[in-house]
């Protein structure tokens, strides 16, 4: 079955910008979506379809999907940022729907 | 602005069945357009999605649990709900209903969730 993997783990200093990763193989060919989840609440989609934002979500996240890596980008972090960040996709060819395993972003 | 709300016993003994409805506000499950899904979250530990369903009854299963879940809609009061057979104490977690929209299956709304305990 299909998987994707992220680094258990990142962090940043406020302001900087944080990269999280999800690999799966030729994941470029599908659309990727990332989700937020603070403690104790719901998932919030952030990034949807590889690149694009929901209404309410601020600019500073943007999203890329290229060969076997798609890539949440959080431009100029701040410390509400903090939270558990997953990856989806929907795998077509086995009627599918696959989380990546989260990262959790830690703003120093 | 669609809202999600899961309801249901919080609290289930193992070898029974774990049944949670998810009430739909501010949307028609019965317009079409939109999957209506179920992903639990075992405590401290990633998604997991159960499965969708369209408001026609299509359903679209994990493997992993297919053999033990069953997603049905009610469109006259607007919920989708799932039954988890045979459940064990694994099975402790938070549910999740949501939205998904296709063709890419995004999911862009979420209820709250709701913990649901198996233990004697």
């Amino acid at each position: 079955s299909y998987v994707l993997a992220q680094p258990p783990s990142e962090s940043v200093a406020p302001g900087q910008t944080a990269r999280i990763t999800c690999g799966g193989k030729n994941i470029g060919s599908k659309s990727g979506h990332w989700y937020q989840q603070k403690p104790g609440q719901a998932p919030v989609l952030v990034v949807y379809d590889d690149s694009d934002r929901p209404s309410g979500i601020p600019e500073r996240f943007s999203g890329s999907n290229s060969g076997n890596t798609a890539t949440l980008t959080i431009s100029r972090v701040e410390a509400g940022d903090e939270a558990d960040y997953y990856c989806q996709v929907w795998d077509s060819s086995s009627d599918l729907v696959v989380f990546g395993g989260g990262t959790k972003l830690t703003v120093l | 602005q669609v809202q999600l709300q899961e309801s249901g016993p919080g609290l289930v003994k193992p070898s029974q069945t774990l049944s949670l409805t998810c009430t739909v506000s501010g949307g028609s499950i019965s317009s079409g357009g939109y999957y209506w899904s179920w992903i639990r979250q075992h405590p401290g530990k990633g998604l997991e999605w159960i499965g969708f369903i369209y408001y026609s009854g299509s359903t679209y299963y994990n493997p992993s649990l297919k053999s033990r879940v069953t997603i049905s809609v009610d469109t006259s009061k607007n919920q989708f709900s799932l039954k988890l057979s045979s459940v064990t104490a694994a099975d402790t977690a938070v549910f999740y209903c949501a939205r998904v929209k296709p063709p890419a299956m995004d999911f862009d709304y979420w209820g709250q969730g709701t913990l649901v305990t198996v233990s004697s």
